[in-house]
């Protein structure tokens, strides 16, 4: 079946502007955890959905950032009033359940001017 | 705050040698992943070990995780040029479901 879908797959923006950033989780997982990579290093947890639970947020960095998760599948991670440090590819993964191992999407790279 | 070091942060070999990438954390982990990720995709799972001191093997990569449940190593025998890419080791804080990943080792094996 189709995997984990991100788009778009990069975004160039000016400094202020909002971007919105869409996660197309393979259909029936219930988990879905959006990252943070910066260039060639590790990944920053940023926020995770389970089900109808309430999103674990603890990982976004300021509350420019902000992310929903729609009837359970596409989830939308959205940055306002972008920065340059905010530069960097978005990556969103989903599993089955927690715990259970994760699929990465391509991920979407950003990059604020 | 939990932190998981890789050492090295970059490593260039030829084709053919041996090679060790480690993986070491403070902190105690319910389990550890460890993945490969390529330009312009995401991270793909190589495995998971779970109990302490277990020794997983997949074709030429060996994965051992530290008795004490705080480090790992990733082993290449005879390492080939398609084994080039970022490997990120990744734990799972113990009782959570979240994931914390390693700095990365950037690979390239020379033909």
């Amino acid at each position: 079946g189709a995997g984990v879908s991100q788009s778009p797959s990069n975004k160039v923006t000016e400094k202020g502007k909002d971007v919105e950033l869409r996660c197309d989780p393979i259909s029936g997982h219930t988990a879905l955890y959006w990252y943070r990579q910066s260039l060639g290093q590790g990944l920053e947890f940023l926020i995770y959905f389970q089900g109808n639970s309430a999103p674990d947020k603890s990982g976004l960095p300021s509350d420019r950032f902000s992310a929903e998760r729609t009837g359970g599948s596409v989830s939308t991670l959205t940055i306002q009033r972008t920065q340059q440090e905010d530069s960097a590819v978005y990556l969103c993964a989903s599993s089955r359940a927690s715990r259970e191992t994760q699929y990465f999407g391509p991920g979407t790279r950003l990059l604020v001017l | 705050t939990q932190l998981l070091e890789q050492s090295p942060q970059f490593l260039s070999i030829q084709e053919g040698e041996n090679l060790t990438v480690y993986c070491n954390s403070s902190s105690v982990f319910s389990s550890l992943q460890w993945y490969r990720q390529e330009p312009g995709e995401g991270p793909v799972l190589l495995v998971t070990v779970v109990t302490g001191g277990e020794v997983k093997k997949l074709k030429r990569l060996t994965f051992q995780f530290g008795d004490a449940r705080k480090d790992s190593s990733l082993h290449i025998t005879a390492a080939q040029p398609g084994d080039t890419g970022l490997y990120l080791c990744a734990g799972e804080a113990s009782g959570t479901y979240k994931y914390i990943f390693g700095t990365g080792t950037r690979l390239k094996v020379l033909a």
